[in-house]
């Protein structure tokens, strides 16, 4: 079975600075994909990142870039000049191909200090 | 557009008694995932419905128990509630077929207190 690993159950940043926060999953599937969620305290889960897991580029959105490891089974989130407004908990998730289900990690809470 | 809409927001119950919650997904989706969070930790999957049909079952007890509509719209069934049943019920939809990216789409949740 599929497990995700966050261990870092908190991380604190200042604002302004980069942060990055640690994924590990088991798998023995090739294709997959990995995202990370943010869930502030509205706790609607928001998408922040998804990675394919057959492309060898690391994903990017705006301030928020991933390490993908794949033979590492590792998946990182980098997040750079940290905003206020990036405080929330972070979620890991993993999910195969098609028809799998999602699997999350157990979470790191980001504090940004300002 | 509307996104993945759940109901109620929150609600208490007492051990023995059945709960029922209802989620609509985000328009044009047509499979819905039920995951329950518990305080402090990561959502687990409960099951997941397409075609009015459960496709896929976490590992969870026959008192959750779900039902899918021919608008996709979904419940989610618990009957006999435990004191550890008390969670955040979080609905997310997805579009099975099509550009499909792997995301899943989710609401903001129904939290659940069993007294």
């Amino acid at each position: 079975a599929q497990t995700v690993t966050q261990s870092q159950p908190e991380m604190s940043v200042q604002e302004a600075e980069t942060v990055t926060l640690s994924c590990t999953y088991d798998t023995s599937e090739s294709d997959y994909y990995l995202f990370w969620y943010k869930q502030p305290p509205s706790r609607q889960m928001i998408l922040v990142i998804r990675q394919e897991a057959y492309k060898q580029q690391n994903a990017t959105e705006n301030r928020f870039s991933v390490n993908f490891q794949k033979a590492a089974k590792s998946f990182s989130l980098k997040i750079s000049d940290s905003q206020l407004g990036d405080a929330a908990m972070y979620f890991c998730a993993y999910r195969s191909a098609f028809w799998g289900d999602m699997r999350f990690g157990a979470g790191t809470r980001l504090t940004v200090k300002p | 557009d509307a996104g993945v809409t759940q109901s109620p927001t929150h609600l208490i119950k007492t051990r023995g008694q059945q709960v029922t919650l209802r989620c609509s997904p985000k328009s044009g989706h047509d499979t819905v995932s039920w995951y329950q969070q518990a305080l402090g930790q990561g959502p687990q999957f409960i099951f997941q419905y397409y075609e009015e049909e459960e496709r896929q079952r976490g590992n969870f007890p026959d008192r959750f128990s779900g039902h899918q509509f021919p608008n996709y719209s979904s419940e989610l069934n618990v009957n006999a509630l435990l004191l550890g049943d008390s969670a955040l019920y979080l609905c997310a939809s997805k579009l099975l077929s099509g550009s499909w990216t792997g995301e899943l789409f989710f609401g903001e949740g129904s939290r659940l207190t069993v007294l």
